[in-house]
């Protein structure tokens, strides 16, 4: 069973466009988290929910709006794609203390 | 502004070497220092360090906190072509669950 699952794994769209990224978890964790991936394989943090609750927003465009309909599910919807955008976009969670668990990521390309 | 510090960038070696990759920070409040392991996909977690956990060790990798020093280093020794990744160090204060990451290290190991 996957821990953390994201759909989908790869995304290529046009400029312009909105798409969304979902992500689940079966470990019961109550905190998840978004994290971007650039060209230069830095990660850095964009949103974390714990139990619904935004926790953290790092000043991400509001093109960018997370939504968590449970603890379970934290999906991230973009409007208006730019180039900008193109990305790989890690979801994961964590229970507490002891490290996170990461989904496999969703390559988002935009043309 | 909190950060973490990676050297080096890349780090080309071949098979029975041994590595030293190196993370420096600098955080409000440190609670734990992460080490992840990245290769096509998901980052996946090695260890975790805390001031009462300094020192981990599994099978040919081993880590070492220096909270004097606001670093930490992480040894693989006798390495193999399956050791090829990103190294991605973290961390996270006591405010906050979100992972401050380095730019990482990428290591490839020739055989």
């Amino acid at each position: 069973d996957t821990a953390v699952s994201q759909t989908p794994k790869y995304l290529v769209t046009q400029m312009g466009n909105d798409k969304s990224i979902k992500c689940e978890q079966n470990l019961g964790h109550d905190t998840m988290y978004w994290y971007k991936q650039d060209s230069k394989k830095f990660l850095k943090i964009m949103f974390s929910y714990n139990n619904k609750e935004l926790i953290i927003n790092e000043t991400v465009p509001n093109r960018f709006s997370p939504k968590s309909p449970d603890k379970a599910h934290l999906n991230l919807h973009i409007n208006s794609l730019e180039l900008g955008d193109s990305a790989v976009y890690f979801c994961a969670s964590t229970g507490g203390f002891y490290g996170y668990t990461f989904g496999s990521g969703t390559r988002l390309t935009v043309v | 502004e909190d950060k973490v510090v990676q050297s080096p960038l890349s780090l080309v070696v071949h098979e029975g070497d041994t590595v030293t990759l190196n993370c420096s920070y600098e955080v409000t409040n440190f609670r734990s220092l992460l080490w992840y392991k990245q290769e096509k996909k998901a980052p996946t977690f090695l260890f975790m360090l805390t001031s009462s956990g300094i020192e981990k060790k599994s099978g040919r990798l081993s880590s070492i906190l220096d909270k004097k020093e606001l670093s930490s280093i992480l040894n693989i020794t006798a390495t193999q072509t399956g050791d090829s990744a990103i190294y991605l160090c973290a961390v996270t204060s006591l405010w906050t669950d979100k992972l401050i990451f380095g730019t990482g290290t990428r290591l490839q190991v020739f055989p």
